[in-house]
């Protein structure tokens, strides 16, 4: 069974740039999570996908972020304009289900923003 | 903010040791899951305990969770070199929220 699958693996852009990640989740999972994780933290969510619509993103910066899952299936992750303090991993994860679930993650995008 | 608290920050035992993590939270949770996350890599999920629950193992690994005092331990027994990652716990009480986590060193 394949994985989650992300692209690019590595990002570097210069702020007030814009930069979008993508994420193909494992086939079959109605659920899919975009993360954020900065050096030395844990994952934080930014949004959450059942389905194409969204039933979270209160930690989403919705000024400058923005993410869509159209067809159900793969999703992006828009960032417009970048500022330094984004600089972080992007992971994106996908579930069966919406509640309890175990999630399996993508391997991230790394993205360096100078 | 994060949840879920790490303790110790870091840790380092020599192959064949014990290691113990432990998680502490602050609201009321549905399940307690820990993942672990090699270097540069993305998040591996372990083990899944339940609220109902107070104890489980998979393989090498044993989790504990006290909903009373809200705490988790993990325990990886009999350590490999393989084992160095770092270990997050993540509470889910609606949407997971992942702690800082626990960075593991294994020394062969």
């Amino acid at each position: 069974e394949a994985g989650v699958a992300q692209s690019p693996r590595y990002k570097i852009i210069e702020k007030r740039q814009s930069v979008a990640f993508w994420c193909n989740p494992i086939s079959g999972h109605a659920t899919l999570y975009w993360y954020q994780q900065i050096l030395g933290q844990g994952p934080k969510l930014l949004i959450q996908f059942q389905n194409n619509g969204v039933v979270d993103d209160s930690q989403l910066p919705k000024d400058r972020f923005s993410a869509e899952r159209l067809k159900g299936v793969d999703s992006t992750l828009k960032i417009q304009p970048a500022k330094l303090e984004d600089s972080a991993v992007y992971l994106c994860a996908s579930s069966e289900g919406q509640n309890q679930e175990t999630q399996y993650f993508g391997p991230g995008t790394r993205l360096l923003v100078l | 903010s994060q949840q879920g608290e790490e303790d110790p920050q870091a840790l380092s035992i020599q192959e064949g040791e014990n290691a113990t993590m432990n998680c502490s939270y602050k609201t009321s949770i549905n399940n307690l899951q820990w993942y672990r996350q090699n270097s540069g890599r993305g998040l591996v999920h372990l083990i899944l305990i339940r609220s109902n629950e107070r104890e489980k193992h998979s393989g090498r690994l044993r989790v504990t969770l006290d909903t009373s005092k809200k705490s988790s331990s993990l325990l990886i027994t009999a350590s490999r070199a393989a084992d160095t990652a770092s270990y997050f716990c993540a509470t889910d009480g609606g949407s997971l929220v992942f702690g800082a986590g626990t960075i593991l060193r294994v020394k062969s």
